[in-house]
């Protein structure tokens, strides 16, 4: 079965940098785009990044662009995320998710994200 | 932006209702659009995809329509597992965008 596990969380201060990591297992990783999305505490879903299949292509959300980068290593089947610049409005859960179809079909169970001083 | 436009944002209801949804969205999205249950501290799950089709495994009181603007999730009666966050999401052009969420609470 799907499996997605990130890690990478915790609290940070303002301006500083972090990567999350996500481990996936149970599919062909290669052959499936990826996604991250982010849930502010008590908040709605926001929608991060997303990369192709093969790395190639990557989009980002408005509130994140120029500030993350969405990458993957098909060898060791994981998705990452390198968050640079964070800000106390970056604090949230960060789920990673698999796509089918260009739409999202599992999730991970998240990490969370603290951005304070 | 493609805006996802949910209504009601929350709604009370007994077990047994039946329960109505709804997704506007900002533009044609065809049928680009998922739906997803979010229980409190748990990742969201898929429920349906390509706005009618139920994912494998969901339980057929569970249903979608829709195509175009308007979406519409309906749960035929309501069970006591239901009580949880719904978000549409839709897939038709960058970014993806969810709806702002209906909170499904006991009556």
């Amino acid at each position: 079965q799907v499996r997605l596990v990130e890690s990478g969380g915790g609290v940070v201060q303002p301006g500083t940098s972090l990567r999350l990591s996500c481990a996936a297992s149970g599919f062909t990783f290669r052959t499936y785009g990826m996604h991250w999305v982010r849930q502010a505490p008590g908040k709605g879903l926001e929608w991060v990044a997303h990369i192709s299949y093969d790395g190639r292509n990557k989009y980002y959300g408005n509130s994140v662009k120029g500030r993350f980068t969405i990458s993957r290593d098909n060898s060791k089947n994981t998705l990452y995320l390198q968050m640079n610049s964070l800000t106390t409005e970056d604090t949230a859960v960060y789920y990673c998710a698999k796509e089918v179809l260009q739409l999202i079909d599992h999730w991970g169970q998240g990490t969370l994200v603290t951005v304070s001083s | 932006d493609i805006q996802m436009t949910q209504s009601p944002s929350s709604l009370s209801a007994s077990v047994g209702d039946r329960v109505t949804i709804t997704c506007r969205a900002s533009q044609d999205i065809r049928n680009d659009l998922g739906w997803y249950q979010q229980k409190p501290g748990k990742a969201p799950k898929r429920l349906i995809y390509a706005a009618s089709s139920l994912q494998s495994g969901v339980p057929s009181r569970f249903s979608g329509s829709g195509f175009g603007t308007e979406f519409t999730l309906t749960i035929s009666s309501l069970q006591p597992e239901d009580f949880a966050t719904y978000y549409c999401l839709q897939h038709n052009k960058y970014p993806p965008t969810f709806g702002q969420g209906t909170k499904v609470e006991i009556q």
